[in-house]
């Protein structure tokens, strides 16, 4: 069974620090990987995509992806209050299908 | 361009009637797919369509739940004989079905089954 783990949280950090997101996968031929943000009753927004190992930048966003680790990060720096939201993490393996964490609630408090 | 869009935006109904929720996908997008994410919990998978391929119905809790997407485009994902623990919010997305490619999400369909 596919699986992607993500800590529920609520994870909370003051404005302006880094706020760093963890989720692991255990299906070892997953392709693509995604950060989605879902503010309260609203319905998921993708800000990410990381497909090959390593650091990708956009913005105040930056998502790693370590394949041997079977570990994919989204940092925030200069965490905003309007950042606080739950940030679903998405696995794509051999196929079009995306398995997707539980999501991390994120608190920046002011 | 127009996102997903969907329909209704909430709907109310009595506890064994059938409703039926709309999806919209972007213009182009050839792979749709319905969730259904219950109060504070993740997203569940639910049905799948590729193309002309036959869907993939592996996320379908029950056979009350059934989806059409017609024409390649609009879908329709019915209830039948609802229940109480089908209230939840149903979210539709589209991809371009391209490896790598994310989907997006529609606003979704707040379902409260009395």
């Amino acid at each position: 069974q596919k699986e992607v783990e993500q800590n529920s949280g609520p994870l909370s950090v003051p404005e302006g620090a880094i706020a760093s997101l963890n989720c692991t996968y255990s299906d070892r031929g997953s392709q693509s990987f995604f950060w989605y943000r879902q503010y309260s009753g609203k319905s998921p927004e993708l800000i990410m995509s990381i497909y090959s190992n390593g650091d990708k930048e956009d913005g105040r966003f930056t998502a790693q992806l370590n394949k041997a680790s079977q570990y994919v990060s989204l940092l925030i720096r200069d965490s905003q209050p309007s950042d606080s939201a739950t940030y679903l993490c998405a696995v794509r393996g051999a196929g079009n299908m995306l398995t997707f964490g539980g999501g991390t609630r994120l608190m920046v408090k002011p | 361009g127009a996102g997903v869009s969907q329909s209704p935006s909430n709907k109310v109904t009595e506890k064994g009637k059938d409703v039926e929720l709309r999806c919209d996908p972007i213009s182009g997008h050839t792979a749709l797919y319905w969730y259904r994410q219950s109060l504070g919990q993740g997203l569940e998978f639910l049905i799948y369509f590729q193309g002309n391929s036959a869907p993939d119905k592996s996320g379908l809790p029950s056979d009350r739940f059934s989806a059409e997407r017609t024409g390649g485009s609009v879908s329709t994902l019915t209830i039948q004989r609802t229940q109480q623990e089908d209230s939840a919010v149903y979210l539709c997305a589209s991809s371009l079905g391209l490896a790598g490619e994310g989907q997006f999400f529609g606003p979704g369909t707040r379902l409260t089954v009395l």
